[in-house]
């Protein structure tokens, strides 16, 4: 069964540290995707990544950077962590190119609190 | 700029009951139309997914159907179960977002036992 495993279910960091979320996909996927979720917000992209090495901002990437060394993983970095960035962070991959017809998987989720 | 609006926000339903969960979006030109279920503080499991040239894909008591020309798509829930119980999400790829994904605001659905 196809996968993408994020790190942590769980984290509790403190206001100003530098927090690393990782997410891993074992079905050779191209196309790599961080969103937040948060109660009347919705999903919001905040970086994808179409290659190893590529980037792209999405809709809200401010206090975020992402890493993408190798194909199967994708980092997302808080440099300095806030309150305001407590959510539900997810990870989803999918097939590369515009047309794609294969569709998304998701990751089960990092809910991370900032205190 | 894509969107997507689903409707209703919210669904309360006795168990057993046929349902509807209306995604409607605003540039037809998708090139696919993903619909997800997503349990309470959980990721998103993906439960349909219907390609650009298709009208409706099905599994097992669901089932999906898409007309692009209106920008519509509808999830249909037969013999509703309380396990059913979560919140829907439809998401479109392609338009004027590319080969991101945009999605709606969800419809959260409750069956009573």
């Amino acid at each position: 069964d196809v996968k993408v495993t994020q790190s942590s279910r769980y984290l509790v960091k403190r206001t100003g540290e530098k927090v690393f979320l990782e997410c891993v996909q074992d079905m050779d996927h191209e196309n790599m995707f961080w969103y937040r979720q948060d109660p009347g917000l919705g999903l919001r992209l905040i970086y994808f990544s179409y290659d190893v090495k590529m980037k792209e901002k999405g809709d809200i990437p401010e206090g975020y950077s992402v890493s993408r060394e190798k194909k199967e993983r994708f980092s997302l970095i808080l440099e300095s962590a806030s309150t305001n960035q407590t959510s539900m962070y997810l990870c989803a991959s999918s097939w590369s190119g515009t047309g794609t017809n294969y569709g998304y998987t998701f990751g089960s989720g990092t809910r991370l609190t900032v205190v | 700029k894509q969107e997507v609006t689903q409707i209703p926000a919210a669904l309360s339903v006795p168990e057993g009951e046929n349902l509807v969960l209306n995604c409607s979006f605003t540039d037809s030109a998708i090139y696919n139309l993903q619909w997800f279920r997503q349990d309470p503080g959980k990721g998103l499991t993906s439960l349909l997914l219907i390609q650009s040239s298709q009208r409706e894909q099905t599994s097992g008591r669901l089932n999906a159907s898409l007309d692009k020309s209106s920008g519509r798509s509808t999830l249909y829930i037969a013999a509703s179960q309380p396990g059913d119980s979560a919140t829907y999400l439809c998401a479109v790829i392609g338009g004027t977002s590319g080969s991101r994904l945009t999605f709606g605001e969800g419809t959260q659905l409750t069956v009573n036992p």
